[in-house]
């Protein structure tokens, strides 16, 4: 199956600072997303992103999908972002997703 | 419009015993995936309902298995729990199974002891 693997994997951030979380796939993929999950262990959709590159207030994603890889961005971070961030593929045929390790994400005050 | 809902959200079972777990799915959707999480292995793919139908398969022992209504709610069901299976169980639903608009359901927190 797909291998992802997302870098770093821990992250401390000083409130107000930018961010950037890299995710690389092994295989070509028609199904991208990233997920914030909270500290009550909820998945929370932020982008579904299998190209190009979208926004959503201060985070903002890109996918190079010829080059396998996609990147978080959080600019201006809140203590509100910290958590894991999940970076998931979908292979073509296939429904399912393969999930990174995570990148886990502190934003201090 | 209401979410994806997991009951329950806690549990704590004895090793040897069986356990369902239930999830409601976003009105709608008739997909419907489940995941466990591990602090070891991380988020793994159990299996997919859509129609009814059992259309993907994770690589989990055949304790696991699952069924989807009519109404596309579903259940997951573990028999014989070992130690092992404790662990965050996330359901996601999205509307025509292709993954996308997948929105997750707030987990059941399973504990074997």
């Amino acid at each position: 199956g797909i291998q992802v693997e997302q870098s770093p994997p821990d992250l401390i951030l000083q409130e107000g600072a930018n961010s950037t979380l890299r995710c690389n796939f092994s295989d070509s993929v028609n199904n991208l997303q990233w997920f914030h999950q909270n500290p009550w262990g909820q998945l929370i959709n932020l982008f579904y992103i299998p190209s190009g590159t979208k926004q959503n207030g201060r985070l903002s994603a890109t996918t190079v999908a010829t080059e396998r890889y996609s990147l978080l961005y959080i600019s201006s971070s809140q203590t509100t972002d910290s958590g894991v961030y999940f970076c998931a593929v979908g292979d073509y045929g296939n429904n399912r997703l393969a999930f990174g390790k995570g990148n886990q994400v502190v934003v201090i005050p | 419009k209401a979410g994806v809902t997991q009951t329950p959200r806690y549990l704590i079972k004895t090793r040897g015993q069986q356990v369902t777990l239930s999830c409601s799915p976003i009105s709608g959707h008739r997909s419907v995936s489940w995941y466990q999480q591990t602090p070891g292995q991380g988020l793994q793919f159990l299996f997919e309902y859509f129609s009814e139908t059992q259309r993907n398969k994770g690589n989990f022992p055949g304790r696991f298995s699952g069924r989807q209504f009519s109404n596309s709610r579903s259940e997951m069901n573990v028999s014989t729990l070992e130690l092992g299976d404790s662990a965050l169980y996330l359901c996601a639903s999205s509307p025509a199974g292709s993954g996308y608009g997948y929105t997750f359901g707030s987990g059941t927190r399973l504990t074997v002891v």
